[in-house]
């Protein structure tokens, strides 16, 4: 099993959609985050979180917001999705020394 | 202004080359860390290495070494003897602050395609 699950992998939506995308781990990190790919952009962040009570806006927080539900669980909501969201979509965790952190598989996001 | 900078969107190298990725990158904190990670055309963000700012020798796992020059604020990355599997886009990323783990910077990567 991978160390870090994102579910779904891969998913349609309509605008105006409601979507949550979900993201697991079993490193035992504290350090989550959520970033989005664009081709030529490389990835930006969107939200991070430093534990359970712990929420932070990234770069590119308009139109998304987060739940952090448990220490291995962090997930990422479009309360409305718009066409400019379609994205692939990365979960990381990383360790609080800094020398780890890893990556989800992504979730390709495609908005119609 | 870009807090990692990768000048070479594709790079080409014969199989069982070596190759060097560029990655230079601006931060005034004293405490970051260094990251490159390769991301294969099936999706996937693998870590393949680490540098702390502190750290004295260069960073190497396995066929992947980081030729870290701190003054000059680069972190290249070099693959040894290049196989076909190596092509992929690269990313070097870094982690700035006493706080470890704020936030990851990218850059914008480069496409390595390794010929037969």
């Amino acid at each position: 099993d991978a160390d870090v699950t994102q579910t779904p992998r891969n998913r349609i939506t309509k605008t105006g959609k409601r979507i949550m995308l979900e993201c697991s781990q079993t490193k035992g990190h504290d350090r989550m985050y959520w970033y989005r790919q664009d081709p030529g952009l490389g990835l930006r962040l969107i939200y991070y979180s430093f534990d359970v009570k712990d929420i932070n806006k990234g770069e590119i927080s308009d139109g998304y917001s987060v739940s952090r539900q448990a220490q291995a669980k962090f997930s990422l909501s479009l309360e409305s999705a718009i066409p400019n969201q379609t994205a692939l979509y990365f979960c990381a965790t990383s360790d609080l020394g800094g020398r780890e952190a890893f990556f989800g598989q992504g979730t390709r996001l495609t908005v119609v | 202004a870009q807090k990692i900078t990768q000048t070479q969107p594709g790079m080409f190298v014969q199989e069982k080359e070596a190759v060097t990725l560029d990655c230079t990158y601006d931060t005034s904190d004293q405490s970051y860390g260094l990251f490159w990670y390769k991301q294969p055309s099936s999706g996937e963000m693998i870590f393949l290495i680490y540098q702390g700012s502190y750290d004295e020798q260069n960073a190497t796992e396995g066929r992947y070494s980081l030729n870290f020059q701190k003054a000059r604020k680069s972190a290249n990355l070099v693959i040894s003897a290049s196989q076909l599997g190596d092509s992929a886009m690269y990313f070097c990323a870094m982690r700035e602050g006493q706080n470890y783990g704020q936030n990851f910077v990218f850059g914008p990567g480069t496409r390595l395609s390794v010929l037969p």
